[in-house]
């Protein structure tokens, strides 16, 4: 079945570009997703990209898939306070989800 | 906006107990799902269902089940509650069709087994 595979942990100062990366196994998936969760909450959907594009930009977020390499990342400019939490890369397979463990995002002052 | 409702924020429960987990969507998804959510280990789907009175497995149903009598409602139960069922439980939905089907989640049900 597929992997998604993500690192648990990135450290970035505030005001730099967070770049929180994913890779999968599986290239069949049709949509591939960012999920972000703030602690104690559930999962909002940030962003999503359609496999047959490379980039897609919207406001300070940025998704890039390099479906040969079977990575996808997302780059978060200026990052702030409020962007800390743990953000989710998950892609569609057969009306479910196929999820990474999490990345949490660490803003140092 | 989509509205996915989850009864509790918060529950404590005490081993063997029977404990229901409900929850709500207001969009006529016709996917529901149950995941757990431990540190380290992400998302684990415990089951989901595709339309009303119908249900599958997913990577970890032991010691769980579901009903959907109704669209809009999906329950999680845990028939006899152990210890290490204390977790992170999150419902989500989704559409089903072609193009993008996102999952939409509620808040979530941190449940504390004692």
């Amino acid at each position: 079945g597929e992997d998604v595979e993500q690192s648990l942990f990135l450290s970035v100062r505030e005001g730099d570009s967070s770049v929180i990366n994913c890779t999968y196994t599986d290239s069949s998936s049709t949509y591939l997703y960012w999920y972000k969760q703030e602690p104690g909450a559930g999962l909002q959907l940030l962003t999503y990209i359609f496999s047959n594009m490379d980039m897609k930009q919207d406001q300070r977020l940025t998704v890039l898939l390099n479906k040969k390499d079977k990575h996808l990342s997302l780059r978060i400019a200026d990052t702030q306070t409020g962007d800390s939490a743990i953000y989710f890369c998950a892609g569609d397979s057969n009306y479910q989800l196929i999820w990474g463990a999490g990345t949490k995002l660490i803003i140092k002052p | 906006d989509v509205k996915v409702t989850q009864s509790s924020r918060y529950l404590v429960k005490r081993t063997g107990e029977k404990v229901f987990l409900e929850c709500v969507q207001d969009m006529d998804h016709e996917n529901m799902f149950w995941y757990r959510q431990d540190p380290g280990l992400g998302l684990r789907l415990i089951y989901f269902s595709y339309d009303v009175k119908m249900k599958e497995k997913g990577d970890i149903p032991e010691g769980y089940s579901v009903s959907r009598e109704k669209k809009e409602r999906f329950s999680l139960i845990l028939e006899s509650a152990s210890t290490n069922q204390t977790s992170m439980y999150l419902c989500a939905s989704s559409f089903t069709g072609i193009g993008n089907q996102p999952q939409h989640f509620g808040d979530g049900t941190r449940l504390s087994i004692l």
